[in-house]
């Protein structure tokens, strides 16, 4: 089926582990995002992508770490994890950046750092 | 400064009343979506506003955009408990090197009760 897919749904892991989060999509969307989402912060981004190789640091980059060495995977890589990254994950993607369509969410990973 | 503000953040209603929530961005844009999330799910998305004075309608909720005002509004008519949720306007920001990642409100959060 086409769509956005996120693993792992569930993740729990210690400070100082490194975890990486997963994205795939099936459209060929050329733009790819990661935000997280906290109580009384709405969505903020990560980082997002253009294009396979091409990615940009968003409004909380720090302690992350993304690649796309092909269009339809977009990782994010907690290399260090700390707890204040504890969040719910979710990666999305679009057309493009001013897209006449929304952009397509994944149903995000719940993330718990002890 | 890019930003997004919603307002009411929580918002309780009874069954049958009218309401708006108000999303009041801060520099030129023309384009604007609302996104809605159930608790621990995933955001779908509702509306798409593409140019000034743009006004979209989906059952009991319309959303209208003012470029001007820099505003947008989602009124809810005749609420019933099935639209409790929490609701995000999303803003697409045009800069000088192009159009900026979406930037999101904090959501407001509805709950209809009888």
């Amino acid at each position: 089926d086409a769509g956005i897919t996120q693993s792992p749904r569930y993740k729990i892991t210690e400070t100082g582990r490194q975890v990486t989060l997963m994205c795939h999509q099936t459209w060929s969307h050329s733009y790819m995002f990661w935000y997280r989402q906290d109580l009384g912060h709405g969505l903020r981004l990560i980082y997002y992508s253009a294009a396979a190789d091409i990615t940009d640091k968003g409004e909380v980059p720090d302690g992350y770490v993304v690649s796309r060495s092909k269009t339809e995977n977009f990782p994010l890589t907690l290399e260090s994890a700390t707890r204040s990254q504890t969040s719910v994950y979710f990666c999305a993607s679009s057309e493009s950046i001013s897209s006449n369509q929304p952009q397509h969410f994944g149903d995000g990973t719940r993330l718990s750092i002890l | 400064e890019l930003k997004v503000e919603q307002n009411p953040l929580f918002l309780s209603m009874q069954e049958g009343k009218n309401y708006t929530i108000y999303c009041n961005y801060s520099t030129t844009s023309d384009r604007l979506y609302w996104y809605r999330q159930d608790p621990g799910k995933s955001l779908e998305s509702l509306f798409v506003l593409l140019s000034n004075g743009a006004v979209k309608q989906e059952g009991r909720l319309m959303a209208s955009l003012d470029t001007k005002a820099r505003l947008s509004t989602l009124h809810i008519t005749a609420a019933v408990h099935d639209l409790s949720a929490t609701y995000f306007c999303a803003v697409l920001f045009m800069w000088n090197s192009g159009n900026t990642p979406l930037v999101f409100g904090k959501g407001t959060r509805l709950s209809v009760i009888a």
